[in-house]
């Protein structure tokens, strides 16, 4: 079964304003990690955070991870409408056990 | 560096038919895996592998087989395919001894069974 949840299944935003998606999970885990999916292709790896780090930067990404409430968020900054695609979170129980997949959020910025 | 490379790109298949989904890899990762994605359900764990010769089952990975001879191949068959089986199907791969790495995709395969 899924182990993330993202929320909100559906994002439609303006260029220029920040996106911010979410991700549930069940269990522990070792890490969670980001990935992004345009329409058609095959998914992109974004961003790692271990379940010791609270916060992390990428560029427009920021990532955050609460391990009390078993939870992350994705933000992007700035959005622009090539950020149109799918977001994923997925979990690694312990560092190199097969990564889970939640059901993503549909991110749609309108130029 | 191509990464993972996955053929065909689309595939219809008659109920009742088998084929072989091939997904080959350069990054001399240990770590494959085959997911399935279909419509509102993420990604899904078919099969995976941790080296030549060590294959096991993810999620839902009833009507298909897989085999694991080389690093760099890892195919993924369908004995007698079923319209239930009409997905997009992602293959991916890791670094696996060192921990915390982050997954490569192919550009998937569409299959259609009719």
């Amino acid at each position: 079964s899924q182990q993330g949840e993202e929320d909100p299944q559906a994002l439609s935003i303006q260029e220029g304003e920040n996106a911010t998606m979410n991700c549930s999970y069940k269990t522990s885990i070792n890490n969670l990690q980001w990935y992004r999916q345009n329409s058609g292709r095959g998914l992109v790896h974004l961003i790692l955070i271990r379940s010791n780090e609270r916060e992390k930067h990428s560029g427009r990404l920021r990532v955050t991870l609460d391990t009390s409430k078993k939870s992350s968020s994705l933000l992007i900054t700035a959005s622009r409408a090539a950020d149109t695609a799918s977001y994923f979170c997925a979990t690694d129980v312990s560092g190199n056990t097969p990564l889970v997949f939640g059901k993503g959020t549909r991110l749609s910025v309108i130029a | 560096n191509a990464g993972v490379t996955q053929t065909p790109k689309f595939q219809v298949l008659k109920t009742g038919q088998s084929m072989t989904l091939q997904c080959a890899q350069d990054m001399n990762h240990e770590y494959m895996s085959w997911y399935r994605q279909d419509p509102g359900m993420g990604l899904r764990l078919i099969h995976y592998s941790v080296g030549a010769g060590i294959t096991d089952q993810g999620e839902v990975p009833n009507g298909y087989n897989v085999s694991r001879s080389t690093t760099e191949d890892f195919p993924l068959r369908l004995l007698s395919a079923a319209p239930s089986q009409t997905s997009v199907y992602f293959c991916a791969s890791r670094a696996w001894e060192r921990k915390n790495t982050e997954a490569f995709f192919g550009q998937g395969t569409r299959l259609t069974v009719v």
